[in-house]
């Protein structure tokens, strides 16, 4: 898995849009990006993945360069209830696959009132 | 939604007891996952099980740890003489054979206290 970096905390207010930027260089060619949320006490949750360019589903966005060297998780209008903490994880997952998915420490998100 | 199931959500055992996860992942999900987290750090990869046997296993993985999928069903992991370091949360993950890419399915979790 591609190495990723992304920052330790953030904080932000309710109805702001949140963008968590995530770098990976060394992204190889066949590798998604795929963001996961995981709230305290609760296993992580997967919330959007992408190849290049724009995906958008009902979450969040996620906008991908074209030299796939970042990617940014893009959350509207937050809320209280989207403080949690923010993994970006880089890799091909081909077929299925079996490799066991990286954790970094991924990025917690504060959302204030 | 289809989601992945843990049993018990809390186990609390004695050190050098013996103690077995459950987990019913998404019924038409093929590969299965155990992952830990001890309380404050990061989320780290147990073992991976495909086609009824084990796929890859980290270093955390040793002679203590055994999962089994004993039916259509259920994927457990047991822990033959737990550790007070064995505290943490456990998660149970599956995902199908799709087209690429790290989505996975996680449960909710059992939290292992060691005392």
């Amino acid at each position: 898995l591609a190495k990723t970096t992304q920052p330790i905390s953030m904080d932000s207010y309710e109805g702001q849009e949140v963008n968590i930027t995530c770098s990976h260089n060394n992204i190889a060619t066949n590798d998604y990006i795929t963001w996961y949320q995981q709230f305290p006490s609760q296993g992580p949750r997967f919330i959007i993945q992408g190849y290049k360019t724009k995906v958008t589903n009902e979450v969040a966005s996620l906008f991908i360069p074209a030299d796939r060297k970042s990617s940014t998780l893009s959350l509207p209008r937050v809320s209280l209830s989207d403080t949690a903490v923010y993994y970006c994880l880089v890799g091909e997952g081909s077929g299925g696959g079996a490799d066991g998915l990286t954790f970094g420490k991924g990025t917690h998100l504060i959302i204030q009132p | 939604e289809p989601e992945v199931t843990q049993t018990p959500s809390h186990q609390v055992t004695q050190m050098g007891q013996e103690v077995i996860l459950r987990c019913v992942p998404i019924s038409n999900h093929l590969y299965f996952y155990w992952y830990r987290q001890i309380l404050g750090q990061k989320v780290e990869f147990l073992v991976s099980f495909y086609n009824n046997e084990i796929s890859e296993k980290s270093e955390i993985f040793d002679d203590q740890f055994s999962v089994e999928r004993p039916d259509g069903s259920n994927f457990t992991l047991k822990i033959r003489s737990t550790k007070l370091e064995d505290s943490a949360m456990y998660f149970c993950a599956s995902r199908d054979r799709g087209t690429g890419g790290l989505s996975a399915f996680f449960g909710q979790g059992t939290r292992l206290t060691v005392v």
